[in-house]
């Protein structure tokens, strides 16, 4: 089966780190999300992007979150300081423009110390 | 904007009965799908079902089946012959349809399903 490949599965870091997460989308998906998951807000749209152009980012604090394509196998998200409240679960996904919906990758565990 | 609610925030249900998981949701929009997605321990997001809005008919995959109220804006899961495997948190999602191009997903909150043996 097509997966979607999130790495690290899990990061420690200290207040202040820069943390990067990695995201390889299903070959032929054209469509890219970071999520957020948290027990307090849930799950939290952070940015998308479709055919490696963003299209909202409307969910992420722009002053320390960066998300990009630099090509279509890898998507990327940088927290540039990290704080203890980043502390959460990331999620990527990908589709295609079919409405049958997304698959998601497992996940980065990050906790900021 | 649009809103997706789950106002079960845990269930429990013996293995082999049939539970019901409620969802709601609120939005202006014609053109739209909905999903249900299944989180077990390892965290890993399954999709369940989906149902677009402009079928009448209920989506059903196995066990799994929706009834999809348009007017009502009503989406429950029913999950038949629980499995102790069914054990999850399950999250109601909303995604607007822009012709053939896929927009964001809305999740509620998720129901902590528990099936006791």
């Amino acid at each position: 089966d097509a997966r979607v490949t999130q790495t690290p599965r899990h990061k420690v870091t200290e207040m202040g780190q820069e943390v990067t997460m990695r995201c390889q989308p299903i070959l032929g998906h054209n469509t890219v999300f970071w999520y957020r998951q948290t027990m307090m807000q849930g799950l939290e749209l952070l940015a998308y992007f479709r055919n490696r152009a963003p299209l909202d980012d409307s969910g992420m604090p722009k002053d320390r979150f960066s998300a990009e394509m630099p090509d279509a196998t890898l998507a990327t998200l940088k927290i540039q300081p990290s704080e203890p409240r980043d502390s959460a679960v990331y999620f990527c996904a990908s589709g295609s423009s079919t409405g049958y919906g997304y698959t998601f990758g497992s996940g980065t565990r990050l906790t900021v110390v | 904007a649009q809103t997706v609610t789950q106002s079960q925030p845990e269930m429990s249900v013996q293995e082999a009965e049939t539970v019901t998981l409620s969802c709601t949701y609120d939005t202006s929009e014609n053109n739209y799908y909905l999903f249900w997605y299944k989180q077990p321990p390892s965290r890993q997001m399954i999709l369940v079902i989906r149902q677009e809005a402009y079928k009448q008919q209920n989506a059903t995959e196995n066990r799994f089946s929706v009834n999809f109220q348009k007017a009502a804006k009503s989406f429950s899961l029913k999950i038949s012959d629980s499995q102790l495997g069914d054990t999850a948190m399950y999250f109601c999602a909303f995604m607007r349809g822009y012709g053939g191009s896929q927009g964001n997903l809305i999740f509620g909150k998720g129901t902590k399903l528990s099936v006791k043996p």
